[in-house]
């Protein structure tokens, strides 16, 4: 069971460039979270799904996309990077009170 | 809109000691959770809190939560170095949105011998 999945796990960007984080879970969830975490800080919610087809914006969505066309996979997609997005992106599922993260996205816009 | 606030951020104790950290939550909450993530890696989860007056131990960790209060605490027992780590404690609201988890800042414990 791999359980959720995220790629890359590390990334540097320039300003202005655009690219995608990759989220897949195997475990048949249908809740699915995008977090980021800045340095010495918890996490905030950038997006949710409760299914394929069905998103929404969580706390911190402004500058970020998401689109969930199967059960299984949840992208991050970053339009216009700015240094404010540099973080660390965790991919989350759910089911019932369990929750499983992945190992995470350290992305760095320079 | 629901808080969650630890205390304290940071926590530096000795070998052998006990301490609690401390979890408030601002609104109605049916479920708490609290997580453990050592430096560069994924969050593990540690506990989950359904009820009020529930506790959990594992170990030198034991959680406990009273939802009258809505007030969470993770004491810890005679700590080693193996527990330095920060901890995260982690709310979802009652009727929330889908089950989203709202965190508090952490609490970086540093055990030291």
């Amino acid at each position: 069971n791999a359980g959720v999945t995220q790629t890359p796990k590390f990334r540097i960007l320039k300003i202005g460039q655009s690219m995608t984080l990759q989220c897949a879970q195997d475990m048949n969830h249908n809740y699915m979270y995008w977090y980021r975490q800045d340095p010495g800080m918890g996490l905030k919610l950038i997006y949710y799904s409760v299914g394929a087809g069905i998103t929404d914006k969580g706390e911190v969505p402004n500058g970020y996309n998401v689109s969930r066309s199967t059960t299984e996979d949840f992208p991050l997609r970053l339009e216009l990077a700015a240094p404010s997005q540099t973080s660390v992106y965790f991919c989350a599922s759910s089911y019932l009170q369990g929750y499983t993260f992945g190992s995470g996205t350290r992305l760095t816009v320079v | 809109e629901l808080k969650v606030e630890q205390n304290p951020l940071f926590l530096s104790m000795q070998e052998g000691k006990n301490y609690t950290i401390y979890c408030n939550y601002s609104t109605t909450s049916d479920r708490l959770y609290w997580y453990r993530q050592d430096p560069g890696k994924s969050l593990e989860s540690l506990f989950v809190l359904l009820s009020n007056g529930a506790v959990k131990q594992e170990g030198r960790l034991m959680a406990s939560l009273d939802t009258k209060a809505r007030l969470s605490t993770l004491h810890i027992t005679a700590a080693v170095h193996d527990l330095s780590a920060t901890y995260f404690c982690a709310v979802v609201s009652a009727g929330g949105s889908q089950g989203n988890l709202i965190f508090g800042k952490g609490t970086k414990l540093s055990v030291k011998p």
